[in-house]
């Protein structure tokens, strides 16, 4: 079945650090495929979405390329901020199943 | 804003209480969904609606009670719950175009059992 697989956190970086979040998946067919920004005390956000293969999702300074290739739809980000700071989930989503999220990743930003 | 309300935002409720939970969507979807998120566990799919009709029931206790009345309205009616209900509550409805589904979460409600 399908499936996504995300780093562990948590994750501490300073601020304008380099971001990456990891993010694999295991689906048939043709998936569609996202990242959700839960902000403290708040609901997920939609943050970009990819629906094929080698589509670039961008948001916020967020880039997130769909690699069919390595099965992987890993969370970029330049030079993050302390705004940043939040819980990141993957999620993979196709014809044949509800939108499937992983487990969540909590980044923490340093000043 | 991502068009999804929920109220209350925050609950405490005794287990012998029987309180409801409130979604409503302003963006013309016709699927809606409750989740629950636990503190270190992964986020639970409830219950599903398409057009008002339930399509999804995942095992979940029948202390918890969904109702849909229409496309842009959810409950979740509680009664007689336990402390290990204490959780967030999230509502999400969803679109889609091109065969690609995308949900949108209110910002939840977090339950507390005393």
């Amino acid at each position: 079945g399908n499936s996504v697989t995300q780093m562990e956190g948590p994750v501490t970086l300073s601020e304008e650090a380099f971001l990456t979040i990891n993010c694999t998946y295991t689906a048939t067919g043709y998936p569609s495929l996202f990242w959700y920004v839960q902000y403290p005390g708040e609901g997920l956000q939609l943050l970009l979405k990819a629906t094929k293969a080698d589509d670039k999702g961008s948001n916020k300074g967020f880039e997130a390329t769909y690699r069919k290739e390595t099965t992987s739809f890993h969370l970029e980000k330049g030079s993050v901020q302390v705004s940043d700071s939040a819980v990141y989930f993957c999620a993979l989503g196709s014809s044949a199943s509800k939108i499937i999220f992983g487990s969540g990743t909590r980044l923490s930003i340093r000043p | 804003e991502t068009g999804v309300t929920q109220t209350p935002r925050h609950l405490v409720m005794g287990m012998t209480n029987k309180k409801s939970l409130k979604c409503e969507q302003h963006l013309g979807h016709n699927a809606m969904y409750w989740y629950k998120q636990s503190a270190k566990k992964p986020l639970e799919l409830m219950f599903v609606y398409n057009f008002k009709e339930q399509t999804e029931n995942n095992s979940v206790p029948s202390r918890f009670s969904p109702e849909c009345p229409n496309s842009s309205h959810l409950f979740l009616h509680l009664h007689t719950l336990q402390p290990e209900d204490s959780a967030l509550y999230l509502c999400a409805s969803s679109q889609t175009v091109d065969r690609v589904e995308t949900q949108y979460f209110g910002p939840g409600t977090r339950l507390l059992v005393l």
